[in-house]
């Protein structure tokens, strides 16, 4: 169990640019989740996949943001035109089943300058 | 829609004093509860979970929290701290059957000398 990985650790870009955070989950783990932490905040919901299959999305994923896991394995979430209120740390989480606890990466820091 | 509410964002004990963490929920279905411990620039670590089969639950550096059903509460206790306990600490509530954690806003531990 090498737990979830997350690169890069931190992202430091200008606003308007696009940005693109990687996930690599526990290797038996068929579910994966994208979550967004803000300072003061707990972690909130942004999507989820079954194997290849993205299965929920939040209100919160604006259509700038999109996240694929095309062969259900590694992840990836992308933010399009990014604006100041995207600064926030984004967290993976993997699991095996619903009912099982999530685990968690380190998280990738977004500032924008 | 579930909900999780955390009482007081910041609590300061001294070392070897009892931790107390409260933690209310709302859920319409009897729902899986989990205690996460996050360190700065750091992701989230699994505490404990509850999942009905019993109302002590026993955690990982001593924590353990009781379902009190009527109260609707999972309050995280540690009978003794120690100063690497001091961290930020998030209740979550999963609604059985939804992928999605829904997280209170957390508390900040400190734990004097």
């Amino acid at each position: 169990d090498t737990g979830v990985s997350q690169n890069p650790r931190h992202k430091i870009t200008k606003r308007g640019q696009n940005v693109t955070f990687r996930c690599d989950p526990i290797s038996e783990h068929n579910r994966l989740y994208w979550y967004r932490q803000t300072l003061g905040q707990g972690p909130e919901f942004l999507t989820y996949f079954q194997n290849e299959a993205q299965l929920e999305k939040s209100r919160l994923l604006s259509d700038r943001f999109s996240a694929e896991r095309p062969k259900g394995s590694f992840s990836t979430l992308e933010i399009q035109r990014t604006e100041q209120g995207d600064s926030a740390m984004y967290l993976c989480a993997s699991s095996t089943d619903s009912n099982q606890p999530q685990h968690f990466g380190d998280g990738t820091r977004l500032s924008i300058l | 829609a579930q909900s999780v509410t955390q009482l007081g964002s910041h609590v300061s004990v001294s070392e070897g004093a009892l931790v107390l963490l409260r933690c209310n929920y709302s859920s319409s279905v009897p729902p899986y509860l989990f205690w996460y411990v996050q360190y700065p620039n750091q992701g989230l670590q699994l505490l404990l979970k509850y999942t009905s089969a019993a109302t002590l639950v026993k955690g990982i550096n001593g924590f353990e929290a009781e379902f009190k059903k009527s109260e609707t509460s999972f309050h995280l206790t540690k009978p003794s701290a120690h100063m690497s306990d001091a961290a930020e600490y998030f209740c979550a509530v999963n609604q059985g059957g939804s992928e999605k954690l829904v997280f209170g806003k957390g508390t900040k531990l400190t734990v004097n000398p």
